[in-house]
């Protein structure tokens, strides 16, 4: 089957560090790669994505590029800020009946000035 | 533009009530939709999709059903909730026929039950 697992938070960080969250997969087939925000209070927002291998998705100073032959597409920001601060998940979609996303568990990131 | 809107925004309701939570999206036409439910420092959890008027399909099984009696009218419903029914419930769509990858979600509906 196909799953997602992201590293458990929380990740605490000062303000202007650098942002890892690693993301690994697995899948039957060749997946679309995403990563979702979700700020305190809020739904889901789509932050970036990669639909094929080698690709590099980017939004916001946030950056994940889709590494197929480490089945990885982890998230990084080079100088994060306090407005940061949100749960991130990583997700995918096997191009299927019903366009599913199967999310991982989530990473909280709190940002301190 | 599209948009989606849940309501009600949050909730509290006793063990044993009915419950019932709506999602609708406008501005587009045959969308799949979902929803999805995130327990207290969990993930989140598919529990629904729709490809269209009265298909849902149930990804685990549980206390909870679905219905989609107009195009872009998603509904979640239970006839008595559990303590375990607590936690932040998320609607989603996205286009019809495979065609986009991204899905967009609504604001969520907080749900507490006591």
């Amino acid at each position: 089957g196909n799953s997602v697992t992201q590293m458990e938070g929380p990740v605490t960080l000062s303000e202007e560090a650098f942002l890892t969250i690693n993301c690994t997969y697995t899948a039957t087939g060749y997946p679309s790669l995403f990563w979702y925000v979700q700020y305190p209070g809020e739904g889901l927002q789509l932050l970036l994505k990669a639909t094929k291998a080698d690709d590099k998705g980017s939004n916001k100073g946030f950056e994940a590029t889709y590494r197929k032959e480490t089945t990885s597409f982890h998230l990084e920001k080079g100088s994060v800020q306090v407005s940061d601060s949100a749960v991130y998940f990583c997700a995918l979609r096997i191009k299927a009946a019903g366009n599913k996303l199967t999310f991982g568990g989530g990473t909280r990131v709190l940002v301190k000035p | 533009s599209q948009t989606i809107h849940q309501w009600p925004a949050t909730l509290v309701q006793p063990v044993g009530s009915p419950l019932s939570l709506e999602c609708t999206v406008e501005g587009t036409s045959n969308p799949n939709l979902y929803w999805y439910r995130q327990a207290a420092g969990r993930g989140l959890q598919l529990l629904f999709y729709s490809v269209g008027i009265g298909q849902i399909s149930s990804e685990v099984p549980q206390n909870l059903s679905a219905s989609r009696p107009q195009d872009r009218q998603f509904i979640l419903s239970s006839k008595k909730l559990l303590l375990s029914d607590s936690g932040f419930y998320l609607c989603a769509w996205t286009f019809g026929g495979g065609r986009y990858n991204e899905q967009f979600f609504g604001p969520g509906t907080r749900l507490t039950v006591l």
